[in-house]
């Protein structure tokens, strides 16, 4: 069974710092998404990554993977108010419904 | 097409009463899933149709929960004789194979 793991799971930061946040997966995952949520409102997918080594940045953000070790990252680049919110992680089972595992989520604060 | 839209986006109700969600979800997506998340939590798989075909169901779907799509287009989730546990945001998304998931903006419950 797939279970996936986030860590931390709460970040305060400054404004203009740099950090990296951590997947974990337990299974083997066809693919790894990344996925933002502002409080109250549903999920913006940010990333897919498909492949070993795969690496996909959006502007202050990058995420990677790496499936040998079932560790997926996303590294925030000079953090900005604006990336406050939560950040979800999940995989995907594989074959039959194909269905999204989250992680618990990591709530960012970036603080002025 | 506007995305994968749901309704109503609250929902009040009283404790033992029924309701009903309904997803419309993208029209070229076959695949269709349900999902609930609390308060702090990652969202949690409940169902996934293919087309019309109810193929999964997850541990979490007690028996006052069903869901059906009719016609393999719009969904609905129903939970009977609801509990203060019920209070969730309810989460439809849809996807065509081998794309990524788009999700609606929810249904938020709460049950008093």
């Amino acid at each position: 069974e797939l279970k996936v793991e986030q860590n931390p799971l709460f970040l305060s930061m400054q404004e203009g710092k740099n950090y990296t946040i951590y997947c974990n997966y337990s299974t083997t995952s066809d693919r790894l998404y990344w996925y933002r949520q502002d409080p109250g409102k549903s999920l913006e997918s940010l990333f897919v990554l498909l492949s070993n080594g795969a690496v996909k940045q959006e502007g202050r953000l990058m995420a990677s993977l790496d499936t040998k070790a079932r560790l997926s990252t996303l590294h925030i680049t000079a953090a900005v108010h604006d990336l406050s919110a939560t950040y979800f992680c999940a995989g995907t089972t594989q074959g039959g419904s194909e269905k999204l595992v989250f992680g618990k989520g990591m709530k960012l604060t970036v603080n002025p | 097409d506007t995305g994968v839209s749901q309704n109503p986006r609250h929902k009040i109700t009283k404790r033992g009463q029924n309701v009903t969600f309904r997803c419309d979800p993208i029209s070229e997506h076959n695949r269709l899933y349900w999902y609930r998340q609390t308060l702090g939590q990652g969202p949690e798989f409940l169902t996934y149709f293919q087309n019309e075909a109810q193929l999964e169901k997850s541990r979490l779907l007690s028996d006052r929960f069903s869901a059906e799509r009719p016609k393999g287009s719009f969904s609905t989730l129903e939970i009977q004789r609801t509990e203060q546990g019920d209070s969730a945001m309810y989460l439809c998304a849809s996807s065509q194979l081998n794309y990524g998931y788009t999700f609606g903006s929810g249904t938020r419950l709460t049950v008093v």
